[in-house]
């Protein structure tokens, strides 16, 4: 299994300003991802992050948006940009396993409110 | 169009069996039968995958029929801890890791 970190755990923001979640593992990996999940809703995935290469976005989210980086293979960061209070969400990291193809690990999760 | 669907939400007594049944007819051959687990206020965690036939471990069983059009997650004896939102998930590795809505499981005493 692996340790996820997320931090910050929950934080109220204003619209306009940014936020930058961070994701530490505690062992290396070489996928991480990001999701959305609205509160009651489904994960919706936003990118999927390797190290050493640009995060690949899905459709409806943009770089721009949700600037990620991915400097080694224990860690990285999601930004909100721009924050507007359709952005209040709950945001996860995750990685892969290594037990089963479909596995992985997820943190607790960013709880953001913009107001 | 959606991989799987399942049931918006089911209820259920301690002590009973729970049957969750997953529909995804547009399954691919490769693809891999996934479910996963989600309390309140945590991340998804993993509870068992299969491919065809059926899968058991220490927390559930995994039945596949032969067509691999549906799967059944069975949960045995549930208490009121199993209380969470149960999700289908068809793919092939991480790269496909899409969601679907979920079962939400509401175990009552």
């Amino acid at each position: 299994s692996a340790v996820i970190s997320q931090k910050p755990s929950r934080d109220i923001c204003q619209r306009g300003t940014s936020l930058t979640i961070q994701c530490q593992v505690d062992s290396q990996v070489t996928m991480m991802f990001w999701y959305r999940q609205q509160p009651g809703q489904s994960l919706t995935l936003i990118a999927t992050a390797n190290q050493g290469s640009e995060a690949t976005y899905e459709s409806g989210f943009v770089i721009d948006k949700f600037p990620i980086s991915r400097p080694n293979l224990t860690f990285s960061t999601l930004t909100v940009s721009n924050m507007s209070p359709e952005d209040s969400s709950i945001y996860l990291c995750s990685v892969e396993g290594r037990t089963f193809n479909t596995e992985a690990f997820f943190g607790q999760g960013t709880r953001l409110t913009v107001v | 169009l959606a991989k799987t669907t399942q049931p918006i939400s089911m209820d259920s007594y301690e002590g009973q069996e729970v049957n969750i049944t997953c529909s995804h007819n547009n399954i691919a051959t490769n693809d891999y039968i996934t479910w996963y687990q989600q309390f309140p206020s945590q991340g998804p965690r993993f509870i068992i995958q299969g491919y065809k036939t059926k899968v058991t471990n220490e927390v559930a069983s995994l039945f596949i029929p032969a067509d691999r059009k549906s799967s059944t997650l069975s949960l045995p004896r549930v208490s009121l801890s199993d209380t969470a939102v149960y999700y289908c998930l068809v793919a092939l590795n991480n790269n496909d890791m899409r969601f679907g809505a979920g079962t939400r499981l509401t175990v009552k005493p």
